[in-house]
């Protein structure tokens, strides 16, 4: 299985700390998707990173790649309250249309 | 902006009975997809499909389970006998291509 599995299970930070997820697979990919879910709620897609790359920037985020590890992390930096959700990796195969497979998801609670 | 649009958001239903949920893709969208999720737990691929067919299944999808996509804009999951282990969230979710997936905000199923 390529599945992702996300750690830690959970984190709590304070408001404006930042916060790091890692995320860990098993076979080669395509590319590796991070998404974000609040309680309740569908998924939202919030980075994208292809195997051939090695760190990506989208605003507060930044996403890391290394490929000879099979890992990823994803850094929100000044975190604020509003990002408290749960947090997915996600891996895609090079075999046609695959799904994406998903972690477990890390669980961040960020306090105001 | 475009969204996938998932109905109902809640049903309740007793074992044993059929059940049929509801997805509409976005509209310029080829790939089409089924996830579910029991509550916090990670997220389950159940079925994609491309080009009016099934392209890949996972184990859950089992005879129970079943998609069409009827008119060309509707894309449902129909479950012909629930049991109560398939009470879960689930997500109906597309894409453009075999990267990001935008998902709906899922459908509730509880099975009494």
């Amino acid at each position: 299985s390529q599945q992702g599995e996300e750690d830690p299970q959970a984190l709590s930070i304070q408001e404006g700390e930042n916060a790091t997820m890692n995320c860990s697979y098993k076979t080669s990919i395509n590319n590796l998707q991070w998404y974000r879910q609040n309680s309740g709620r569908g998924l939202v897609h919030l980075i994208l990173i292809r195997s051939n790359e090695r760190e990506k920037h989208s605003g507060r985020l930044r996403v890391t790649l290394d490929t000879s590890k099979k890992s990823s992390s994803l850094l929100i930096t000044a975190s604020r309250a509003a990002d408290t959700a749960s947090y997915f990796c996600a891996t895609a195969s090079y075999r046609g249309n695959t799904p994406l497979v998903f972690g477990k998801g890390t669980r961040l609670s960020v306090i105001a | 902006e475009p969204e996938v649009t998932q109905t109902p958001s809640h049903q309740v239903t007793q074992m044993g009975q059929e059940v049929i949920l509801r997805c509409v893709p976005i509209s310029n969208h080829l790939y089409f997809y089924w996830y579910r999720q029991i509550l916090g737990q990670k997220v389950e691929f159940l079925v994609s499909f491309y080009n009016n067919e099934i392209s890949e299944k996972s184990e859950i999808f089992d005879d129970q389970f079943s998609v069409e996509r009827p008119d060309g804009s509707n894309f449902t999951l129909k479950i012909r006998s629930t049991k109560l282990e398939d009470s879960a969230m689930y997500f109906c979710a597309s894409s453009r291509s075999t990267g990001e997936l935008f998902f709906g905000e899922g459908s509730r199923l509880t099975v009494l």
